[in-house]
């Protein structure tokens, strides 16, 4: 089946901008994680929704970083007034028992 | 605060050798300790797991060797590849999967 599909794969913006990036978990799964990676670090924890709640946004940097997930399924992660810190690469995963499936991410670059 | 420690950073084995990278974390609360696979461009990919009342587990060519008393667990490549040139990245987690990951380790198998 489908594994987990991210938009935009790539997003450049520009200091001071909003963007939003998207999350379409698989099918049925009620978890769904955001993480971020930055160049040649392991990803980083940032969000964990179980249904429709964030269970967790203990990794939320600072409240410039906002997510939703209305529906229980997609998933929007929204950053304010970027900053070139926040260029990084933002992988979404959702889970079942086997484990987290990550989907390919997406890169942000703040100029 | 660093949970998971990886070594090496990089790592160049002769094909069909073997890649050993070691993981140590320090939270006792963790009780799932899978590893993932990342190739340029995607997203972390889920290899291989344990769980901390085994002390081994074998899928293929790859191994997981998990000392608790130590804090320490390993993935063992057997007679590795080039197509197995990729990052490798140990993670932990405990209660609900918030999984926290090591730095990772690039490994490249030279023909």
């Amino acid at each position: 089946g489908a594994g987990v599909s991210q938009t935009p794969s790539n997003k450049v913006t520009e200091k001071g901008k909003y963007v939003e990036l998207r999350c379409d978990p698989i099918s049925g799964h009620t978890a769904l994680y955001w993480y971020r990676q930055s160049l040649g670090q392991g990803p980083e924890f940032l969000i964990y929704f179980q249904g429709t709640g964030a269970a967790d946004d203990s990794g939320l940097p600072n409240d410039r970083f906002f997510a939703v997930r209305p529906e229980g399924s997609v998933s929007t992660l929204k950053i304010q007034r970027t900053e070139r810190g926040d260029s990084a690469v933002y992988l979404c995963a959702s889970s079942s028992a086997q484990g987290l499936f990550f989907g390919p991410g997406t890169r942000l670059t703040v100029l | 605060q660093q949970q998971v420690k990886q070594s090496p950073q990089s790592l160049i084995v002769q094909k069909g050798g073997i890649s050993i990278i070691n993981c140590a974390y320090e939270n006792t609360a963790f009780d799932y300790f899978p590893w993932y696979q990342q190739f340029p461009g995607k997203g972390p990919a889920l290899l291989i797991a344990i769980r901390p009342d085994v002390s081994e587990k074998k899928e293929g060519r790859f191994t997981i060797s998990f000392n608790k008393s130590a804090k320490q667990f390993s993935l063992h490549i057997m007679d590795s590849q080039p197509g197995d040139s990729a990052t490798y990245f140990c993670a932990a987690s405990g209660g609900y999967q918030k999984v926290t990951f090591g730095t990772g380790t690039k490994l490249q198998v030279i023909p």
